[in-house]
């Protein structure tokens, strides 16, 4: 099938540091999604991407669409202890209703 | 709560036998998913109905594994004659195209088997 490229696979940093992931794809496709889960948790959706070249905010998180459609990447600005968790990013094929396909998760820790 | 939810929560059961899975959508949600989780792994698509439509079963690992849809909300996923290698957890998501159409998901059950 096929995949989702995510790295990182783990990040260890210092509080107040920003922090950069990013997931790429060997196919187009119309939707990226950002997901956080924390643990003992379902993810929690953070961010949805539908434009090729679109750049949305939600607090200090910033991801964008890539311009070729095949990948994305999440920003965290001034990271706090909370940020702490897995961080996935996914398409969904086709429609609305579409399966979503996952990368391999970032493992985010935050030290004080 | 307005959330999606599961039970049970954790279900710890020994090889061969049978288990069920309950998810609750979220209410007037349409479609609804089941995803598993390994340890290690990512997400992976199990299952997902839509509607009245027939399920698109193209993630279902083998026969051992079905699902069943009533009235348009509740949802059971069955696993039969579990192996060790089922042990994961298995998260449900509904999603409504009126609610912008992504998915949210549950807390997940966590599934081991001995």
């Amino acid at each position: 099938g096929q995949q989702l490229n995510q790295s990182p696979q783990s990040m260890f940093i210092q509080e107040g540091e920003d922090v950069s992931m990013n997931c790429t794809s060997s196919s187009i496709f119309n939707t990226w999604l950002w997901y956080k889960q924390d643990p003992g948790e379902g993810p929690v959706l953070l961010i949805a991407l539908y434009k090729a070249g679109e750049l949305t905010s939600n607090g200090r998180l910033t991801a964008q669409f890539g311009i070729t459609r095949k990948d994305s990447f999440l920003n965290i600005s001034a990271s706090i202890p909370s940020d702490v968790g897995i961080y996935f990013c996914a398409r969904r094929e086709g429609t609305s209703y579409g399966k979503l396909t996952f990368g391999q998760g970032t493992i985010l820790t935050v030290h004080p | 709560g307005a959330g999606v939810s599961q039970s049970p929560s954790n279900k710890v059961t020994e090889k061969g036998k049978d288990v069920e899975l309950r998810c609750d959508p979220i209410s007037g949600h349409t479609a609804l998913y089941w995803y598993r989780q390994s340890l290690g792994q990512g997400l992976e698509f199990l299952i997902y109905f839509q509607g009245n439509s027939a399920p698109d079963k193209s993630g279902l690992p083998s026969d051992r594994f079905s699902a069943e849809r009533t009235g348009g909300s509740v949802s059971t996923l069955t696993i039969q004659r579990t192996q060790q290698e089922d042990s994961a957890v298995y998260l449900c998501a509904s999603s409504s195209r009126l609610a912008g159409g992504e998915q949210f998901f549950g807390p997940g059950t966590r599934l081991t088997v001995l």
